[in-house]
C-alpha cells in the first residue's frame, strides 16, 4: 500500500460545479497535511493546510477523518483557472527526526466551460 | 525577497556524468527536501534533511547524494549510477519540526543527452 494515495482522475466538470478529491494515508501517526496546487510545468505551490476541525479557504473546504485516515478537499462553484494538478501531502513520522512530508501522485482537474 | 532558488533552470547532462542541482534559500528554514517528479506522475522524495550536517534518505535516494553544509543550502548531485535521471527536480524547504509546511522553489529541469 502506498503511503499517500490519491485519485489520479482525470476530474473533468463544467464550470460552476462542485467537485471533491479524497486522500487516503497509511500512518495513522501522521500529525499534519496540506494540500498543493500544481499548474502544467510549474511548482507545486501551498493551497491549504488541513486542520482536525476541518478548514474553508473561500470556495475551498478541506477536512481531516482520522479515523478513516483521509483528507479531502471540496471546491465550490468552480472556475476556469481552477484547472490544475492537485496533490495532497502528508508528514510520516520516522525514527528520531520529525519525519518526511510525503506526497500524493496528484489529481488532474480541468474546469471546462 | 525570501525564497527558495534553484538553479539551473534547465540542464543537460550526457550519459555517464555527474551533475550537480543547486538549492538555496533566505527563509531561515531548518528542513529541506528535495523531490522528483516524471511526467504525469507526484512527488517523490530523493532526500531530506532536518538540520544543518544530517540528512535522510527518502524512497528513492540510489543514484543521488547532498551536503547539507550550511542552513541556506542543500545541493543535489545525479550521479552517474542514476539510470534514468531525466525528470523534474523540486527543492522545498520547511520550518520544520511536524507541523510544518514546505514552499518550493521553480525546479530544475534535467535531460539526459
Amino acid at each position: 500500500r502506498k503511503e499517500v494515495e490519491q485519485d489520479p482522475g482525470p476530474f473533468n466538470v463544467p464550470e460552476g460545479a462542485t467537485v471533491a478529491f479524497n486522500c487516503t494515508y497509511s500512518n495513522s501517526a501522521s500529525q499534519s497535511f496540506f494540500w498543493y496546487r500544481q499548474d502544467c510545468r510549474k511548482e507545486p505551490k501551498l493551497l491549504m493546510s488541513v486542520y482536525s476541525s476541518g478548514n474553508e479557504d473561500g470556495r475551498f473546504t478541506a477536512q481531516l477523518n482520522r479515523a478513516s485516515q483521509y483528507i479531502s478537499l471540496l471546491i465550490r462553484d468552480s472556475k476556469l483557472s481552477d484547472s490544475a494538478t492537485y496533490l495532497c501531502a502528508v508528514n510520516m513520522p520516522g525514527g528520531t527526526s520529525y519525519g518526511k512530508l510525503t506526497f500524493g501522485q496528484g489529481t488532474i482537474l480541468t474546469v471546462h466551460p | 525577497d525570501g525564497g527558495i532558488t534553484q538553479s539551473p533552470k534547465y540542464l543537460f547532462r550526457k550519459e555517464g556524468q555527474n551533475v550537480t542541482l543547486s538549492c538555496e534559500q533566505n527563509l531561515n528554514h531548518d528542513a529541506m527536501y528535495w523531490y522528483r517528479q516524471d511526467p504525469g506522475q507526484g512527488l517523490r522524495l530523493i532526500y531530506y534533511s532536518q538540520i544543518v550536517n544530517d540528512f535522510q534518505k527518502g524512497d528513492i535516494a540510489e543514484g543521488y547524494s547532498v551536503s547539507r553544509e550550511k542552513k541556506e543550502s542543500f545541493p543535489l548531485t545525479v550521479t552517474s549510477a542514476q539510470k534514468n535521471p531525466t525528470a523534474f527536480y523540486l527543492c522545498a524547504s520547511s520550518m520544520g519540526g511536524p507541523v510544518t509546511e514546505a514552499f518550493f522553489g521553480q525546479g530544475t529541469r534535467l535531460t539526459v543527452v
